[in-house]
């Protein structure tokens, strides 16, 4: 198994601009999470999706922030207009849908916004 | 309000001896905890685990202690390699709700002295 597919690896844009991060999950797994990482806060979950419906979305942080699950093998999470403050690493995860069931993560995107 | 701690942002031990990295929560709810490993550049791996149930899971050179009455873990690396050099999160979850989502903390990272 190729294992989580995030696209872009990088991602360097200005600010205002419309930023798309793109996953592939596992095969199989049917829990989606997406993850931002900062010195500041560290990993906190923005977004969790379970059979591709949107669960729990309380952790993004603005309205500027949406993602999209429009099947089980894809998901986009869209910044726009971003901003300098949304650099960070964004990860994405999956897993079964099954208590106990460990997170298997993507490599992350690394956003910078000038 | 960090509800999962890891207060010692780093950590250095030589080659062959014992790495000992600890983890705080606040969360009562908190039944099942995880230790990651995260590489630059790589995204993090899941490495060990233990529920509430236990205070002691062994895999290998990992093992992880819980003392429920401390809200305390540690992640016991035995003897500790150059390979093991890394960040390691500590993260917890409520598995009581059947949703699966974890609180990281904010890592630490291990150097493994040759």
């Amino acid at each position: 198994d190729a294992g989580v597919i995030q696209s872009p690896r990088h991602e360097v844009t200005e600010m205002g601009q419309e930023v798309t991060l793109r996953c592939k999950p596992i095969s199989g797994h049917n829990s989606l999470f997406w993850y931002r990482q900062t010195m500041m806060r560290g990993l906190e979950l923005l977004i969790y999706f379970n059979n591709n419906v949107p669960i729990d979305d309380s952790g993004m942080p603005e309205d500027r922030f949406s993602a999209k699950m429009p099947n089980a093998s894809f998901s986009t999470l869209k910044i726009q207009p971003s901003e300098p403050r949304d650099s960070a690493v964004y990860f994405c995860a999956s897993s079964l849908d099954r208590v106990k069931s460990p997170l298997h993560f993507g490599n992350g995107t690394r956003l910078t916004v000038t | 309000d960090q509800q999962v701690k890891q207060n010692s942002p780093s950590l250095s031990v030589q080659e062959g001896r014992i790495s000992i990295l600890n983890c705080d929560y606040t969360n009562s709810m908190f039944d099942y905890f995880l230790w990651y490993k995260k590489y630059p550049a790589e995204g993090p791996t899941f490495l060990i685990s233990i529920s509430s149930i236990k205070d002691k899971n062994e895999d290998g050179r990992f093992t992880v202690f819980l003392n429920k009455s401390a809200k305390h873990l540690s992640l016991h690396i035995v003897p500790s390699q150059p390979g093991d050099s890394a960040v390691y999160f500590c993260a917890a979850s409520d598995s009581g709700a059947g949703s699966y989502q974890l609180t990281f903390g904010k890592g630490t990272k291990l150097s493994v002295i040759p």
